[in-house]
């Protein structure tokens, strides 16, 4: 069975660029997780939705950074305009939510290595 | 809110070692606990599971318990191997669907 897809594995941009990230959970999941992970703040939750609806935003650093689930096959993480500070791993995951949602793992993707120069 | 502490590495073991990784967590209501694995490159991949007091989840010889009274689920395994040289997350994940995980703690285990 196919993971979660992340593109692109890699990404190089200017300062000031748009940035795109996209992400495909695992099909019939009804949760999906995008973090952020730096060496300096670890792993960061930023947004995660249900059913396509997103729950929790709290974690997204500020508006610059913007995401969307259109459909239960992909979603969107987009950073505009980028700065270096900007440069991380970040990850999209899903999970299930059978059995009131707690206790199925998330399953994450390869992530996408960002770099702002 | 919820959190979870980690018990902060690096941490160096020397093949077939004991491991300890202790974990804490603050929650409210009753999460289900999780160990995750990282490996260079990739994705954390789930190790193991619990979902209630006192249940243990075990795979590939790592074992964490569900401990309720003291809040806990430290990682165990009682001989490591080269290849569990990893980073190591623990996690919660709360009744409202969100997972809050503990800052990593990094393994490496010389042969």
């Amino acid at each position: 069975d196919a993971g979660v897809i992340q593109s692109p594995r890699h990404e190089v941009t200017e300062m000031g660029q748009e940035v795109t990230l996209r992400c495909k959970p695992i099909s019939g999941h009804d949760y999906l997780f995008w973090y952020r992970q730096t060496m300096m703040r670890g792993l960061e939750l930023l947004i995660y939705f249900n059913n396509n609806v997103p729950i929790d935003d709290s974690g997204m650093p500020e508006d610059r950074f913007s995401a969307k689930m259109p459909n239960a096959s992909f979603s969107t993480l987009k950073i505009q305009p980028s700065e270096p500070r900007d440069s991380a791993v970040y990850f999209c995951a899903s999970s299930l939510a059978a059995g009131g949602g707690t206790n199925q793992p998330q399953h994450f993707g390869d992530g996408t290595r960002l770099s702002i120069l | 809110g919820d959190s979870v502490t980690q018990m902060e590495g690096p941490v160096t073991l020397s093949e077939e070692a004991f491991l300890t990784i202790n974990c804490t967590y603050t929650a409210t209501g009753y999460p289900s606990l999780f160990w995750y694995v990282q490996y260079p490159g990739e994705g954390l991949q789930l190790l193991l599971k619990a979902t209630k007091a006192d249940d243990k989840g075990s795979n590939k010889g790592f074992e964490a318990t569900y401990r309720k009274e003291t809040t806990s689920f430290h990682l165990e395994k009682g001989s490591v191997q080269v290849s569990d040289s990893a980073v190591y997350f623990c996690a919660l994940r709360n009744n409202a669907g969100k997972s809050t995980f503990g800052d990593g703690t990094t393994l490496t285990v010389k042969p």
